[in-house]
């Protein structure tokens, strides 16, 4: 596509649920970044794929959190058990390769009531 | 040390002047900086990109970059209320591909 594209926009969810964000990144770019930004901050890095494979998982802040890019395009980033702490805004980045100009889609709006 | 500082503003330029956002990093962020816009409620969008000393213009907008002092900073001329957002500067690494992210100066352009 054109852009990076995120689904859903918004997301209201319960307190314990189970919940999933797919992006769609730039056809071509192999480099994938998940952030999670909260009102006032940067990006919080979260994971980053190239190709297939989580190059760097750091960021997740625990095993409730999880990401698979399973065919070196789209992403999906999968919280268990969501907390009320886990409402922010998921930004989702591709890049042609690491280390060059990343592009972000519009996000997700996770709020867990 | 934070490795990539910006002072938070709010940074308040009158219309038609010159805004210097400026933003400094640590020995770890040592490859590409970039230069994002943030409208409120929007998602980052990529300005300026630079990967060497010195200056890099595009439109109304000059990245300057300074190794040896390690900091980068965005000039923005000729100010329009438009500019006004919040400005991140991110930094690569030589270790990994994962970016180093400012949490941002908010610019405020008075018309």
């Amino acid at each position: 596509g054109a852009g990076v594209s995120q689904t859903p926009s918004n997301k209201v969810t319960e307190k314990g649920k189970y919940v999933e964000l797919r992006c769609d990144p730039i056809s071509g770019h192999t480099a994938l970044y998940w952030y999670r930004q909260s009102l006032g901050q940067g990006p919080e890095f979260l994971i980053y794929f190239q190709g297939t494979g989580a190059a760097d998982d750091s960021g997740l802040p625990n095993d409730r959190f999880f990401a698979v890019r399973p065919e070196g395009s789209v992403s999906t980033l999968k919280i268990q058990r969501t907390e009320r702490g886990d409402s922010a805004v998921y930004l989702c980045a591709s890049s042609l390769r690491g280390n060059t100009e990343a592009f972000f889609g519009q996000g997700t709006r996770l709020t867990v009531v | 040390q934070k490795e990539v500082e910006q002072n938070s503003g709010p940074l308040s330029v009158p219309e038609g002047a010159i805004a210097s956002l400026n933003c400094t990093y640590s020995d770890r962020v040592s490859q590409s900086f970039f230069w994002y816009r943030q409208y409120s409620g929007k998602s980052p969008e990529l300005i300026m990109s630079i990967y060497s000393n010195g200056d890099k213009e595009d439109g109304r907008f000059t990245a300057q970059l300074n190794k040896a002092s390690q900091y980068v900073s965005l000039l923005i001329r000729d100010s329009q209320p438009s500019d006004s957002a919040t400005y991140l500067c991110a930094g690569g690494q030589d270790s990994n591909y994962q970016l180093i992210w400012g949490a941002g100066t908010k610019l405020i352009i008075k018309p």
